[in-house]
């Protein structure tokens, strides 16, 4: 089993919709949790970070993390064109330094 | 960008022969990390590094070695290039405590 597990899509949702993307990961006592954007050949880009059980908002993005579930997601209000890019989910087991886990992706196309 | 840089960008190398990359960053963070991506598989970790002189290994490390002589420079060694470690290769920088890591801009290696 992965440890970090996502729908590799391709997401499409039409412009200003509500994106819904979602993670779950298997080592119950993970601690940090991240979300990283990634367009197409470039690096990836860390958009939001939850650590505590229920959601964070920043700007457009919504983080959500239910522990007891071992779930995570993210929504991006008002899609826009340029939220087109795959999108990556990270668990970091322990949050002493040591690795995060990816997971492979869900690709999301923002349709104008 | 945020203060890390990788060389080269690109690069082709024939089978059998070593290839180093390096990662420099000038924010004196003390973890370092070599991440390899591939369609399908996400990222994975190579090596880590949590200080100088200080590196443990990732779940895809035969055939890499690395070094961190200074807190700036982290170095990825293909030992002897094969054409199974044609790939994108990030570096990632993380601060001691918290948020997630930050990502060079990439190698696009291939291994011919």
């Amino acid at each position: 089993q992965k440890e970090v597990e996502q729908n590799s899509g391709p997401l499409s949702v039409p412009e200003g919709a509500i994106a819904s993307l979602n993670c779950t990961y298997s080592d119950r006592v993970s601690q940090s949790f991240f979300w990283y954007r990634q367009y197409s050949g470039k690096s990836p880009e860390l958009i939001m970070s939850i650590y505590s059980n229920g959601d964070k908002e920043d700007g457009r993005f919504t983080a959500q993390l239910n522990k007891a579930s071992q779930y995570v997601s993210l929504l991006i209000r008002d899609s826009q064109p340029s939220d087109s890019a795959t999108y990556l989910c990270a668990v970091n087991p322990t949050n002493t330094g040591n690795q995060f886990y990816f997971g492979t992706g869900t690709s999301l196309t923002v349709i104008p | 960008d945020a203060g890390i840089t990788q060389s080269p960008r690109h690069k082709v190398t024939e089978t059998g022969t070593p290839v180093t990359l390096r990662c420099h960053q000038t924010e004196n963070h003390r973890y370092m990390y070599w991440y390899r991506q591939d369609p399908g598989h996400g990222l994975r970790l190579i090596h880590y590094s949590y200080g100088v002189k200080d590196t443990d290994k990732g779940e895809v490390s035969d055939g890499y070695s690395v070094s961190r002589s200074k807190t700036e420079d982290f170095l990825l060694t293909l030992e002897s290039a094969t054409s199974s470690q044609t790939s994108v290769y990030f570096c990632a920088i993380r601060p001691d405590r918290g948020d997630g890591y930050t990502f060079g801009s990439g190698t696009r290696l291939t291994v011919v």
